[in-house]
C-alpha cells in the first residue's frame, strides 16, 4: 500500500537558518507527491507537488522539494526560515482510483527570532 | 483566485443527533473529497465523489456517514447519529481530476460532539 513518512513530528529553526522537511514514500508505482502547508485555524494549502516532469520541484514562499528515488524520499527545504513559515507542513501520496490523498503525521515548524 | 468554501465554521451539536457539514467546492472542478483530522492527528480520506456517486470510501465512511450534491454547487456530508468520537475538524476539497491535480482545500468545519 503507498504511505508516506514523516520523520521528527517538530522541527525548530531560527530565523534564517535552512529548513529541512523529511519525507519518505512508499509505493509500488511512480507516485504523485504533495507538501501542503497549515497555518492555525486554516486549510490545507498546497505548496508544491511531485508529478514525474522535474525532480525538482519549486513551489510557493520559497520551498522546494527534491524527489529522490534511490532514497525513495521527497524532502522540503528552504533556504532561509522566516517566522511566517512556523506552520503545520504535510507530506502526501495521491493513491487510488480517484487519487485520494494519503497523509503523513505532520511536522511542526518552529522559527525562532 | 477561486477557493473552496466550507460552513459552518465551527458547529456543536448533541450526541445522537444528525449533522450536515457544507461545502462549495470550485466551480469547475469534477472531483470531490471530504477528509478529517482528529485533534492531534493526521488528516484522514472520508470519501471521494465524481460524476454524482462516489468513488472510494475508507473504513471510517460507515452507514452512518453520506454524501449527497444536491445542486450543482453544493457537496455535503452528512453524518445521521452523532457519536463522541466524531468530533473533528472536517475538510472538504475539490480538484479538476486527473493523477496530476492538486486538490484544493477549504478551512474546515471544527464538529463538536457533546
Amino acid at each position: 500500500a503507498q504511505s508516506v513518512t514523516q520523520l521528527g513530528s517538530h522541527v525548530s529553526v531560527s530565523e534564517g537558518a535552512l529548513v529541512l522537511l523529511r519525507c519518505n514514500y512508499s509505493s509500488s508505482v511512480p507516485p504523485y507527491l504533495f507538501w501542503y502547508v497549515q497555518y492555525p485555524n486554516q486549510g490545507l494549502q498546497l505548496l508544491l507537488k511531485y508529478t514525474s516532469a522535474a525532480t525538482l520541484v519549486k513551489g510557493i514562499n520559497g520551498f522546494e522539494a527534491e524527489f529522490k528515488k534511490s532514497e525513495t524520499s521527497f524532502h522540503l527545504t528552504k533556504p532561509s526560515a522566516h517566522m511566517s513559515d512556523a506552520a503545520e507542513y504535510f507530506c502526501a501520496v495521491g493513491v487510488g482510483i480517484s487519487d485520494k490523498l494519503i497523509f503523513g503525521t505532520g511536522t511542526r515548524l518552529q522559527v525562532f527570532p | 483566485e477561486p477557493e473552496v468554501t466550507q460552513t459552518p465554521s465551527h458547529q456543536v451539536t448533541q450526541m445522537g443527533q444528525e449533522v450536515i457539514l457544507r461545502c462549495v467546492p470550485i466551480s469547475n472542478h469534477l472531483y470531490f473529497y471530504w477528509y478529517r483530522q482528529i485533534l492531534g492527528q493526521k488528516v484522514e480520506f472520508l470519501v471521494s465523489f465524481y460524476n454524482n456517486e462516489i468513488s472510494e470510501k475508507s473504513e471510517i465512511f460507515d452507514d452512518q456517514f453520506s454524501v449527497e450534491r444536491p445542486d450543482g454547487s453544493n457537496f455535503t456530508l452528512k453524518i445521521r447519529s452523532t457519536k463522541l468520537e466524531d468530533s473533528a475538524m472536517y475538510f472538504c476539497a475539490s480538484s479538476e481530476g486527473g493523477s496530476a491535480q492538486p486538490q484544493h482545500f477549504g478551512d474546515g468545519t471544527r464538529l463538536s460532539i457533546l
